[in-house]
C-alpha cells in the first residue's frame, strides 16, 4: 500500500529534550514536505525537499532542522523544544513539487512539550 | 489580507442538501488549485483539483474564477460521510498556500 509513515503518532516531551519525528514514503518521491497545524493558523510548511541531499526552509523552520540521506525518509529534529512547537505535525509527499497529482500525507504526530 | 481566504463555517446542513463553498485567492499569478478535505484529527487528503474549465467528480463540483480570483466547491445531496473540514489550497512560485478550511457537518 502507498503510505507515508510517521512515527510517533503522539509525544510528550519536556522542554529541551532533543527529539526526532521519522517520517518514511515507499512511493519513490521526490518531493517531500513538513507542515505543522495550529488552530487559527493553518498548515504551515517547516522544510522541504525536492530531492536526496537537497532541503529548503518553509515558512517556520525557525526550531526545526531536517535531512534527506535518502529518498524514502525525511525526519524532522527538534534540537531543543519549547513548548510553542506543541503542534500537530504532518509528513508530506508527491511526485513532484507541484503538487498537481496531489500530496500524500502521513497520519500526523501530535507533540506536546511541557 | 490573506493570501486563501475561506469562509470557516461551520455550515450545518441535513442530509441531501446541496452546499457550496467558496475560497478567494489574492495572487493573480496562481497556477495551479485543490480542494483537500481533513477529517478531524486527521491528514490532509485530496478532493480533487480545480481546472479552469471546471470539472466534476461524482456529487462534487469544483469550479474556477480566475478574473474575480475565487474558487468553488459544490456538493449535492449531501452524506454523512460528507462531515469534515474542506481545505482550499493554491499553488503559488513553487508552493502551495493552505486556506483555513470551512467545517461542514452533515445531519441526519
Amino acid at each position: 500500500e502507498a503510505q507515508v509513515t510517521q512515527n510517533p503518532r503522539y509525544l510528550i516531551t519536556v522542554t529541551g529534550k532533543k527529539l526526532t519525528v521519522t517520517c518514511s514514503q515507499n512511493m519513490n518521491h521526490e518531493y517531500m514536505s513538513w507542515y505543522r497545524q495550529d488552530p487559527g493558523l493553518g498548515l504551515r510548511q517547516i522544510y522541504y525537499s525536492m530531492n536526496v541531499e537537497v532541503t529548503d526552509k518553509g515558512d517556520v523552520p525557525e526550531g526545526y532542522k531536517v535531512s534527506r540521506k535518502e529518498k524514502r525518509n525525511f525526519p524532522l529534529i527538534l534540537e531543543s523544544p519549547s513548548p510553542n512547537q506543541t503542534s500537530l505535525y504532518f509528513c508530506a509527499s508527491s511526485s513532484d513539487v507541484t503538487g498537481n497529482y496531489g500530496y500524500t500525507f502521513g497520519s500526523g504526530t501530535r507533540l506536546t512539550v511541557v | 489580507r490573506k493570501e486563501v481566504e475561506q469562509d470557516p463555517g461551520p455550515f450545518n446542513v441535513p442530509e441531501g442538501a446541496t452546499v457550496a463553498f467558496n475560497c478567494t485567492y489574492s495572487n493573480s499569478a496562481s497556477q495551479s488549485f485543490f480542494w483537500y478535505r481533513q477529517d478531524c484529527r486527521k491528514e490532509p487528503k485530496l478532493l480533487m483539483s480545480v481546472y479552469s474549465s471546471g470539472n466534476e467528480d461524482g456529487r462534487f463540483t469544483a469550479q474556477l474564477n480566475r478574473a474575480s480570483q475565487y474558487i468553488s466547491l459544490l456538493i449535492r445531496d449531501s452524506k454523512l460521510s460528507d462531515s469534515a473540514t474542506y481545505l482550499c489550497v493554491v499553488r503559488g512560485n513553487r508552493k502551495l498556500i493552505w486556506g483555513l478550511g470551512t467545517s461542514l457537518a452533515v445531519n441526519p
